[in-house]
């Protein structure tokens, strides 16, 4: 079962763009993590949000949790290729047991 | 500080063959271990976890198998692989699903 839904699946931007991606699910989850894999590397963990509502910022990244839990958003100011990558988000809900549902990831490519 | 180790990092491997990945945390004691396969770059698909030594959980039927002889080791196995048993197997790490996973470097295994 998919619970986490994200969009978009691919996004292609111009160095210096705003980007806006979305993880969506019916669920509601405790905690909601956002990762981003580089090719052929494993997911980095770039940050844990527990609180409805609540906001986390990471330099140019702004990380969103939804006041009902069961949404988050990432929001990347002014984009560097270094950006580039693929951003999954994973939640911990009653239906996860001791594991992460991951969503299927959007592939963001920031080309000077 | 915790490191985690998986190897090898590319393997290529007949249909039929046998298969043994190995995944190894440093500087932490009980943690949880996962084993992911990632196909084509994009969602984690969880195949087993493990919360203790000697303690399996499988989420998906298939031919694999896993085993976590030692406290922090933890190895995927196939006595005889498919083709369809080709992607990118994950190895990662928690101390609690709530804070989020310390992912391996991963294991490309393409299956001829």
């Amino acid at each position: 079962t998919q619970l986490l839904e994200q969009s978009p699946q691919f996004l292609s931007i111009q160095e210096g763009e705003n980007l806006t991606v979305y993880c969506n699910s019916s669920s509601v989850f405790s905690s909601l993590q956002w990762y981003r894999q580089e090719p052929g590397e494993g997911p980095v963990l770039l940050v844990t949000v527990v609180t409805g509502g609540e906001v986390k910022k990471l330099k140019r990244l702004t990380f969103q949790f939804g006041d009902a839990r069961k949404d988050s958003s990432l929001h990347i100011t002014a984009a560097q290729p270094g950006d580039t990558g693929l951003y999954l988000c994973a939640g911990v809900s009653v239906h996860s047991g001791y594991a992460l549902n991951f969503g299927k990831g959007t592939s963001l490519l920031v080309t000077p | 500080s915790q490191t985690i180790h998986q190897w090898p990092a590319t393997l290529v491997q007949p249909v039929g063959s046998p298969l043994s990945l190995e995944c190894t945390v440093e500087g932490t004691s009980n943690p949880n271990l996962y084993w992911y396969r990632q196909a084509a770059g994009r969602g984690l698909q969880l195949l087993f976890y493990s919360v203790g030594i000697g303690q399996i959980s499988s989420e998906v039927p298939q031919n694999l198998s896993a085993s976590r002889p030692q406290d922090r080791q933890f190895i995927l196995s196939s006595k005889k692989l498919l083709l369809s048993d080709s992607g990118f197997y994950l190895c990662a790490w928690s101390r609690h699903t709530y804070y989020g996973y310390t992912f391996g470097s991963g294991t490309r295994l393409t299956v001829v």
